[in-house]
């Protein structure tokens, strides 16, 4: 099944707060997840990426948890920022080792001030 | 370092018509693919050139063609326009044709096309 299903579509979060988003998969043969931050009037950007051997990625306040046997993944923002107010996509390759991405229907996050 | 640029950066166009779109990927880089996406959707894979070559294709019909030139630049070309096809198509660049750690996927910031 060539799906990924992102969840909430959208997330309101006060300044500070933690704000998780979730992908959910069925083909394990995907081995490449990364995330992807969208402003309005902008392309997306990657925001952080892991690998299926990896249980847990962290940059600055971003963190991505991977759970293989329930073939999830969710990016975690801590200390969440006015700034990070945006649109999020989670993505996987649909071919192993290319950039044909299969990407999840988004979610719009709002930090509150 | 120049990012991905493309052009134009709107377009109006009507049904039936045809429309090309251009892309210029990110300085050292040699691979372009080519996405759509529908407003509230993510980006959906359309194809992929690498050495001048159409390597990847996603579910799109022919009326969708590309072309890459020896630059690297690419050409996205749709003919016979339906209403169906507004969307911001996004231009996405990297350094080779596969996934590597050390080459993310760069994107332009795409040109919106409305279609009447």
């Amino acid at each position: 099944q060539q799906q990924v299903k992102q969840s909430p579509q959208s997330l309101i979060v006060q300044k500070g707060g933690i704000s998780i988003i979730n992908c959910a998969y069925e083909n394990t043969a995907f081995d490449y997840f990364p995330w992807y931050q969208q402003f309005p009037g902008k392309g997306p950007a990657l925001l952080i990426a892991i690998r299926p051997d990896v249980s847990e990625k962290k940059e600055g306040r971003f963190t991505i948890s991977f759970n293989k046997s329930a073939k999830q993944f969710s990016l975690h923002i801590m200390d969440s920022q006015p700034g990070d107010s945006a649109t999020y996509f989670c993505a996987a390759p649909t071919t192993s080792g290319t950039y044909k991405y299969i990407f999840g229907t988004g979610t719009r996050l709002k930090v509150l001030a | 370092d120049a990012g991905v640029t493309q052009s134009p950066t709107h377009l109006i166009k009507t049904r039936g018509q045809q429309v090309t779109l251009r892309c210029s990927p990110k300085s050292g880089h040699d691979t372009v693919s080519w996405y759509q996406q529908a407003l509230g959707q993510g980006p959906q894979f359309i194809f992929q050139y690498y050495e001048e070559e159409e390597r990847q294709r996603g579910n799109f019909p022919d009326r969708f063609s590309g072309h890459q030139f020896p630059n690297y630049s690419s050409e996205l070309n749709v003919n016979a326009l339906l209403l169906g096809d507004s969307a911001l198509y996004l231009c996405a660049s990297s350094l080779g044709h596969r996934q590597s750690l050390n080459s993310p996927l760069h994107f332009g910031n795409g040109t919106r096309l409305t279609v009447t």
